[in-house]
Formats: C-alpha cells, sequence, structure tokens
C-alpha cells in the first residue's frame, strides 16, 4: 500500500538558517503530494502541494519538488523565522477513485532567535 | 481560521462516561473526516462521511459511533473508553472525497484523555 516516510526529529536551526525536511513515499501510480503544517494547539494546514511529476509547490518561503525518479518530495526553505516553528507532515493522496491522505509521522522544527 | 471548528478543544473522561465531539464546517464541503493522532504515529483516518453517507470505517471499534445529521455537521459519540483511546481527534472537511487534488481543511481537534 502508500506509505511515506520523512525525517525523526526535532531539527533545531538558528532563525535565518536553512531547512530541509526529508520525505520519501512508496505508492502506485501518480499520487498528489501535499506538505502540512501544525502550528501548537491548532489542526493541520496545506502548506503547499504537488500534482504531478516534476512540478514545484511553494508558499511563505517554502517550497518542495515531486521528484518521481527518486519518490521524493523535501521540504526547503532559505531562511527559518521563530514562527516556522511547527510541526511538518507530508502526506500523499492516490488519484483513481477514493484515495485516503495517508501521513507521515511528522517533524517537529524548533527554530531559536 | 480555517472554516472548521471543534468542540469541546479539551476533554477528560472516565472510562465509563459517554461524551460527545462536535465538529461543524462553514465551508459549504461535501464531504467530512475523523481522524485520531497519536504521538509518534501518523495520522489514521478513522470515518468518512460524503453527502452524509458514511463510505469508510477504517475498522474502528464501535466505542467511536460517528454521526452526520447533515454536510455541515459531524459528531463522534464516545462510550466506555480506554487510556490508549487518549489522543487528539481532529476533524477535516473537503469539498468531495474523490479528487485527489481535493485539500482537507482540518479543525483545531478536540484533546481527549481517558482516565
Amino acid at each position: 500500500g502508500n506509505s511515506v516516510t520523512q525525517m525523526e526529529g526535532p531539527v533545531t536551526l538558528s532563525e535565518e538558517a536553512f531547512l530541509t525536511i526529508n520525505c520519501t513515499y512508496t505508492a502506485t501510480g501518480y499520487p498528489s503530494l501535499f506538505w502540512y503544517v501544525q502550528y501548537p494547539g491548532e489542526g493541520l494546514q496545506l502548506l503547499l502541494k504537488a500534482t504531478k511529476a516534476d512540478d514545484k509547490g511553494s508558499n511563505k518561503g517554502f517550497e518542495a519538488t515531486y521528484r518521481k525518479e527518486t519518490t521524493s518530495f523535501h521540504l526547503e526553505k532559505g531562511s527559518v523565522q521563530v514562527s516556522d516553528s511547527a510541526v511538518y507532515f507530508c502526506a500523499l493522496k492516490g488519484n483513481t477513485g477514493f484515495q485516503k491522505l495517508v501521513f507521515g509521522t511528522g517533524t517537529r522544527l524548533l527554530v531559536s532567535p | 481560521e480555517t472554516g472548521v471548528t471543534q468542540t469541546p478543544r479539551h476533554l477528560v473522561m472516565g472510562m465509563t462516561n459517554k461524551k460527545s465531539l462536535k465538529c461543524e464546517q462553514h465551508l459549504g464541503h461535501n464531504a467530512m473526516y475523523w481522524y485520531k493522532q497519536s504521538a509518534k504515529k501518523p495520522l489514521e483516518l478513522m470515518f468518512v462521511y460524503n453527502f452524509k453517507e458514511q463510505t469508510e470505517n477504517n475498522s474502528v471499534p464501535s466505542r467511536f459511533s460517528p454521526e452526520c445529521p447533515n454536510s455541515s455537521h459531524l459528531f463522534l459519540h464516545l462510550h466506555t473508553l480506554q487510556p490508549e483511546d487518549s489522543a487528539l481527534y481532529l476533524c477535516a472537511s473537503s469539498h468531495d472525497r474523490e479528487s485527489s487534488y481535493n485539500e482537507q481543511f482540518f479543525g483545531p481537534g478536540t484533546r481527549l484523555t481517558v482516565l
């Protein structure tokens, strides 16, 4: 079945550092890929998505590129802020009929001033 | 504010209690979902409703009973829970359940503690 693997956290960075959170997936066909973010005390919010190979999703300075050849969707940001501290979830959804969203276990990011 | 609200935000209950979680969406969506979020585990999909009809039950124990009276409201009725049911319960909605492009909008969750 479909699955998502993302790096264990926490990831601890200083403000303005470069961020990478790795995500790889296993799926049949061509799933859609998502990054969700969960700020403390809140539910999940969609951060960005990509629906086909080589698509780049971007939002709020975050980017991720759908790499079919390496089955990856790594999240990157050039300069993190304290306000980016949150838990980040990589997820995928198949594209035939009803397919549930399959989430990774989440990676906590802690950014210090 | 995602347009999905959940009440209560926190709930503590004993194993013999009966309680209900409520979810309401103001987005005009037709599909609603219950998820369970436990520490160090991926989000687990519990139930899916599409146009008020339950379409998915992910092998959830019968002590969890969902109800969807209309497309805007979703309930999760709880009875005789176990301590391992303590978790964050998230509600989500989407335009419909079928499209792979559909974004799901999540509520803030109910933090449930079973004593």
